[in-house]
């Protein structure tokens, strides 16, 4: 079985502070897709990124960074300097490459950025 | 190249009546798959469907719940007798047979918040 935990329900940091968002999984399969979506208060799901169990390289898009580790099964996300607009709800997901093709999602972290 | 859309966005149904959503797939997309958010909470797989074909339906309720998604047309999420506990926000999201290099994989839509009254 596949699960996705997302262990923070609720972070409040004030404006400019870089905050960390974790997210651990767990899983069978040798291969699979990992993801975040950012949830804002309107409602939709954003896409922000897809990373592959294979490629365990960083990755840093402007002001977001992801952390990937195999060893540890996590794949924690950071915004640095964070600003009001980042405030939302973010999720973690995960897919094997080959089989099942639904994504199993984390309960989620309600990110509150405070001016 | 419109994205996945779905309608109506805002959906009120009294205790008892049937919800119908649609889903209209991205351009070029040949899988479907529909979510559900209850309030408070992540989203959890509801069912998987290809043109005219069921491929998964392991997260649908065993009653009052249904999806198609017929050769020609949207992909319908059909609630019948609807209960207060159905209210919830659903999503849609569509994918590629293959995933692209770079690409997002899936893409959603903004979801139909159903409230049942």
């Amino acid at each position: 079985a596949q699960k996705v935990t997302q262990a923070q329900t609720e972070i409040s940091v004030v404006e400019k502070e870089d905050v960390t968002l974790d997210c651990v999984y767990e899983t069978r399969d040798t291969t699979y897709y990992l993801f975040w979506y950012k949830q804002p208060p309107s409602g939709e799901l954003v896409f922000l990124i897809r990373r592959n169990s294979f490629d365990e390289q960083n990755e840093i898009s402007g002001r977001y960074s992801w952390n990937f580790q195999k060893s540890t099964s996590s794949f924690n996300f950071t915004i640095t300097a964070s600003q009001v607009v980042d405030s939302a709800v973010y999720f973690c997901a995960l897919r094997p490459t080959q089989g099942a093709q639904k994504l199993v999602f984390g309960q989620g972290t309600r990110l509150t950025i405070n001016p | 190249n419109a994205g996945v859309m779905q309608n109506p966005r805002h959906l009120v149904r009294r205790r008892g009546q049937e919800a119908r959503l649609r889903c209209s797939p991205m351009k070029g997309h040949s899988h479907v798959y529909w979510y559900r958010q209850l309030p408070e909470e992540g989203l959890k797989f509801m069912v998987y469907l290809q043109k005219e074909n069921i491929i998964d339906e392991s997260g649908m309720p065993k009653e009052r719940f249904s999806a198609e998604f017929p050769k020609e047309g949207p992909s319908i999420l059909r609630i019948q007798q609807v209960v207060r506990g159905d209210s919830a926000a659903y999503f849609c999201a569509s994918s590629p047979v293959v995933f692209r290099t770079g690409g997002h994989g899936y893409t959603f839509g903004s979801g139909t918040r159903l409230t049942v009254v």
